[in-house]
């Protein structure tokens, strides 16, 4: 049971360049959820899902957009990538809206 | 909006010692969630303890145990013994029960040193 898997790991974007990070459970979650994780400010919610075909705004949803056509995978993409959005990228799922919540093991993107 | 604050960047406990982590959050609401997390070098998140507000009793877990006091929005938590291993980020969160989604507010983090 792999739990919580995000893919990359770690990745270096150009400034303007586009990419993809995918979040996968196989833990037949209805929620999921993409964090930001950055140096005296903790996590902060980008975006999340309820199920699939749905999609939220968190409290740092500018430059983020997010898929979830599978309820399985939850795609966090950055159209054209900002130095502002290196950090550290964390993916978490869970059953319900009240139960506990899985993470994953983070993905560090550096804009330069 | 909801608020957490951690106001110990940076902590420091002999091993075997007993340290303990502050966290103050802001709410208006009157049932949540709060949470303390690990997090080692390795980046995994560890979910240490959780506490539930209508529980007056402090929740516990083995070495870790919490002292929440509703009124004052506090929520400390005490590792006893403490080991080489527990050196990491420790999170502190909160979580509404109100509304969608599991969305959790994070404090800033402590970084907890283990000396031998």
């Amino acid at each position: 049971n792999a739990g919580v898997t995000q893919t990359p790991k770690f990745r270096v974007l150009k400034t303007g360049q586009s990419m993809t990070l995918l979040c996968a459970q196989d833990m037949n979650h209805e929620y999921m959820y993409w964090y930001r994780q950055d140096p005296g400010m903790g996590l902060r919610l980008i975006h999340y899902s309820v199920g699939e075909g749905t999609t939220a705004k968190g409290e740092v949803p500018d430059g983020y957009n997010v898929s979830r056509l599978k309820k399985q995978n939850f795609l966090l993409g950055l159209e054209s990538a900002a130095p502002s959005q290196t950090s550290v990228y964390f993916c978490a799922s869970s059953l319900q809206g009240d139960t506990e919540a899985f993470f994953g093991q983070g993905t560090r993107l550096t804009v330069v | 909006a909801q608020t957490v604050t951690q106001s110990q960047p940076e902590m420091s406990v002999q091993e075997a010692e007993t340290v303990t982590l502050s966290c103050t959050y802001d709410t208006s609401e009157s049932d949540y969630y709060l949470f303390w997390y690990k997090q080692p070098p390795s980046r995994q998140m560890i979910l240490v303890i959780r506490q539930e507000a209508y529980k007056q009793q402090n929740a516990t877990e083995n070495r870790f145990s919490v002292n929440f006091q509703k009124a004052a929005k506090s929520f400390s938590l005490k590792i006893s013994d403490s080991q080489l291993g527990d050196a990491a980020m420790y999170f502190c969160a909160y979580r509404s029960r109100q509304g969608w989604g599991n969305k959790l507010v994070f404090g800033a983090g402590t970084i907890l040193r283990v000396k031998s």
